[in-house]
This record gives C-alpha cells, sequence and structure tokens, in this order.
C-alpha cells in the first residue's frame, strides 16, 4: 500500500539557517502530495502541495519539488525563523484509489535564536 | 468562511466510559475524516464519512464509531475508554471530489485524557 517516510526528529537549527527535511513515498498510482505544518496546541494546517510530477510547491518561503524518479517530496527552507519553531508532516493522498491521507511520523523543529 | 470546528477542545473521561467527540467542516464540504495523534503512534486515520456514508475505515478497534450526518457534521465515538484512548483527536474536512487530489483542512483537535 500507500506509505510516507520522513526524517525522524527532532532537528535543532540556529535561525537564519538552511532547512531540509526529508521525505520520500511509496504509491502505486498518481498521488498528490503535502507537507502539513502544526504549532503547539494546534491542528494541522497545510503548508504547501504539488500535484503531479516536477511540480514545486512554495509557501511562507517554503519550498518541496514533486520528484517522480527518486519518489521524494523534501521540504526546503533558505534562512528559518524561530517561527517556523513547528512539527511538520508529509503526506500524500490518490483519490482515485481511495480517500486516506496518509502522513508520515511528522518532524519536530526547533529554532534557536 | 469559517473553518473546521471541533468541540469539546478538552474532555477528561474516566475508564469505562463512552465518549462523543464533535466536527463541523467547512460550509460546502462533504468529506469528513477523523485521525488519532498520540506521541507514540504519531497521525492515525480512524475513519472517513462522505456524505453520510463510511468511506474508508482504519486499523482501529470497534469501540471506535462514528457518524455524519445529512449537514456534513460528524460525530465519532469511544466505548469503554482505556487509558491507551488519551490523545488528541483531529478532525479533517475536504471537497473530496473522487479523483481530485483536493487537500484537507483540519480542526484544532479536541485533547481526550483516560484517567
Amino acid at each position: 500500500g500507500n506509505s510516507v517516510t520522513q526524517m525522524e526528529g527532532p532537528v535543532t537549527l540556529s535561525e537564519e539557517a538552511f532547512l531540509t527535511i526529508n521525505c520520500t513515498y511509496t504509491a502505486t498510482g498518481y498521488p498528490s502530495l503535502f507537507w502539513y505544518v502544526q504549532y503547539p496546541g494546534e491542528g494541522l494546517q497545510l503548508l504547501l502541495k504539488a500535484t503531479k510530477a516536477d511540480d514545486k510547491g512554495s509557501n511562507k518561503g517554503f519550498e518541496a519539488t514533486y520528484r517522480k524518479e527518486t519518489t521524494s517530496f523534501h521540504l526546503e527552507k533558505g534562512s528559518v525563523q524561530v517561527s517556523d519553531s513547528a512539527v511538520y508532516f508529509c503526506a500524500l493522498s490518490d483519490r482515485a484509489r481511495d480517500d486516506k491521507i496518509i502522513f508520515g511520523k511528522g518532524t519536530r523543529l526547533h529554532i534557536l535564536p | 468562511k469559517a473553518g473546521v470546528t471541533q468541540t469539546p477542545r478538552y474532555l477528561i473521561k474516566t475508564r469505562g466510559q463512552q465518549v462523543t467527540l464533535s466536527c463541523s467542516p467547512i460550509s460546502g464540504h462533504r468529506s469528513v475524516s477523523w485521525y488519532q495523534q498520540t506521541p507514540g503512534q504519531g497521525l492515525q486515520f480512524l475513519f472517513e464519512y462522505f456524505s453520510e456514508t463510511q468511506r474508508n475505515k482504519g486499523n482501529f478497534p470497534g469501540r471506535f464509531s462514528g457518524r455524519q450526518f445529512s449537514n456534513s457534521r460528524s460525530e465519532m465515538n469511544v466505548s469503554t475508554l482505556e487509558l491507551g484512548d488519551s490523545a488528541l483527536y483531529l478532525c479533517a474536512s475536504s471537497s473530496a471530489i473522487r479523483n481530485s487530489n483536493t487537500e484537507a483542512f483540519f480542526g484544532q483537535g479536541t485533547r481526550l485524557t483516560v484517567v
């Protein structure tokens, strides 16, 4: 079945550092890929998405490119801020097959001032 | 437009009791999914409802059940609560048109503590 694997955290960086959170997926169909972010005490918010191969999703300085050849959707940001501290979830959905969103286990990010 | 609303935000129950959680999706969304989030297991899919029908189900015991009403509002019920049911329960809504990979919008969750 479909699955998502993302790097384990926590990830601790200094402010203005470059961020990469790795995400790879397994899917038999043509899924859409998402990054969600969860701030303390909150639900999940969609950060960005990509619906087909080579699409790049971007939002709030974060980017991720849908790479079908490497089945990856790595999250990157050039200069992180303290306010980016949160848990980040990579996810996929393939509504042509079923209607679940499958999440990775989440990566906790700490940004130090 | 209003987001996904979950009530209550916090609940404390004792073992053996039952609990009902409520979710009001975004207006016009017909799909509601429920997830359980725990530190150990992460986000686990419980079930999804679309137009009052359960369309998908995760791997949870029968103590976990749900339903959806004609206005798309959904409830989930957990009977005979166990300590391990303590978790953040998240509801997500989407337009969920088949063959259209639209994203899900999440509520803030209900924090259930079983003592």
